[in-house]
């Protein structure tokens, strides 16, 4: 069964980091980009970052781009999400996504389709 | 503010139809592929739409979507108690470089 669990969520200061993880198995995880995607309490969903299969090639929002860092380790079948500067906008469920770009062609063509459970980032004093 | 604009709410009997429409542009819609992502309360999003009008496996054909020039449709036919949800449209922007996703449908079911 193709899976994926993310883990690391807190309560954290504003201005503090916290790094998830996103454990994922049932699949070639190399092969796949996988997608970070949050959505604040009560609001819609938000795309944050997305990471090629290779890693080679990341993508991120404006909102976070500079204070996030996605990577992964292909080893370990695990995705991560670096969370560098806080803030209390960031509070949010973070899901991990198993994403795929039809026809190769990330990301014009992306897209998720298998989604974890997510794990809750409280940004707060 | 989304780029990918949604109907906050629709609603019908059980048994009857809803559409639910995703307006965007020639940047993002216009020529890209369109999914679309079911929410149930309290759980995380699901894949329901790939690439305008496939569905993957295990998504019953009551299902569809098309699109049209800047705009794409969800339609849910025979419409069921645990249909209700909330449902997005997402695609990738070229002008804005991010997958944005639609503002986000509430659908009830009367």
């Amino acid at each position: 069964e193709v899976q994926v669990l993310e883990s690391g969520g807190g309560l954290v200061q504003p201005g503090g980091s916290l790094r998830l993880s996103c454990a994922a198995s049932g699949f070639t995880f190399s092969s796949y980009a996988m997608t970070w995607v949050r959505q604040a309490p009560g609001k819609g969903l938000e795309w944050v970052s997305s990471i090629s299969g290779s890693g080679g090639s990341t993508y991120y929002a404006d909102s976070v781009k500079g204070r996030f860092t996605i990577s992964r380790d292909n080893s370990k079948n695990t995705v991560y999400l670096q969370m560098n500067s806080l803030r209390a906008e960031d509070t949010a469920v973070y899901y991990c996504a198993k994403s795929l770009c039809t026809g190769g062609v990330c990301p014009l063509k992306l897209y998720m389709d298998v989604w974890g459970k997510g794990t809750t980032v409280t940004v707060s004093s | 503010q989304s780029v990918l604009t949604q109907p906050p709410s629709v609603s019908a009997a059980p048994g009857q139809k809803v559409t639910i429409s995703c307006s965007g542009s020639s940047s993002n819609i216009g020529n890209n592929y369109v999914s679309w992502y079911q929410q149930l309360p309290g759980t995380a999003p699901k894949l329901l739409m790939y690439e305008n009008n496939r569905r993957p496996s295990g998504i019953p054909d009551r299902f569809s979507g098309s699109k049209s020039g800047t705009s794409a449709t969800l339609g849910i036919t025979g419409l069921q108690t645990g249909d209700e949800a909330d449902y997005y449209c997402g695609t990738w922007d070229s002008s804005l470089s991010a997958y944005v996703f639609g503002t986000g449908t509430k659908v009830t079911v009367l």
